[in-house]
């Protein structure tokens, strides 16, 4: 099992562009978060899904979107990218609510923003 | 609504030597407990975990856990350091029926030769 995967591993934009980071999880975990972690601040959640079709926000939502359209497949979009998403992107996977909220993570993507 | 303060933002210690890493959480129901370990430049991995019984937690690498309800915290601990050991440790939380784990900030244990 690959456990959690994320694409891509790094990248730079310019201001105003857009992207999309795919995250894929092969152990049909029901629940699937994207957070942000920046220095001194750990981890913050922006977004989550707690089934396929569905969508939640999180602690810092602004900026982003998201959509899980399958099952293993959960993905961050950033619409018009601003210096001040520059950051380590981790996404997680886990049964939620029937199995403690245990989550296992991504190796992350790091995105620069200039 | 659960909160997680892990007091300490970086901790130097020298190999060989015992740690203490201390979380505080705050809760008004009964809470699972986490710790995970971020090594440099990548992902955060399970170390242990607590959600009933023995107060005294168990985890991979050496590591353990208390669970003290009274006071509130989780402190993780090792007897013995090693430089393999350098790492960001992470505190969360959770409560039965929330659906999201709270992380604190972390705190970088830094092993020294």
């Amino acid at each position: 099992n690959a456990g959690v995967t994320q694409t891509p591993k790094f990248r730079v934009l310019k201001t105003g562009q857009s992207m999309t980071l795919l995250c894929a999880q092969d152990m049909n975990h029901e629940y699937m978060y994207w957070y942000r972690q920046d220095p001194g601040m750990g981890l913050r959640l922006i977004h989550y899904s707690v089934g396929e079709g569905t969508t939640a926000k999180g602690e810092v939502p602004d900026g982003y979107n998201v959509s899980r359209l399958k099952k293993q497949n959960f993905l961050l979009g950033l619409e018009s990218a601003a210096p001040s998403q520059t950051s380590v992107y981790f996404c997680a996977s886990g049964q939620g609510v029937f199995h403690w909220n245990e989550q296992y993570f991504g190796p992350g993507t790091r995105l620069t923003v200039t | 609504a659960q909160s997680v303060t892990q007091l300490d933002s970086q901790v130097p210690v020298f190999e060989e030597a015992p740690v203490e890493l201390r979380c505080n959480y705050s809760s008004s129901v009964s809470v699972y407990l986490f710790w995970y370990v971020q090594y440099p430049n990548q992902g955060l991995q399970l170390l242990l975990k607590y959600l009933s019984g023995s107060t005294l937690v168990k985890g991979i690498n050496g590591f353990e856990a208390e669970f003290n309800k009274s006071q509130t915290s989780f402190h993780l601990r090792k007897p013995s350091v090693h430089i393999s050991d350098t790492a960001e440790y992470f505190c969360a939380v959770s409560a039965p029926g929330t659906d999201k784990l709270i992380f604190g900030t972390g705190t970088r244990l830094q092993v020294f030769p």
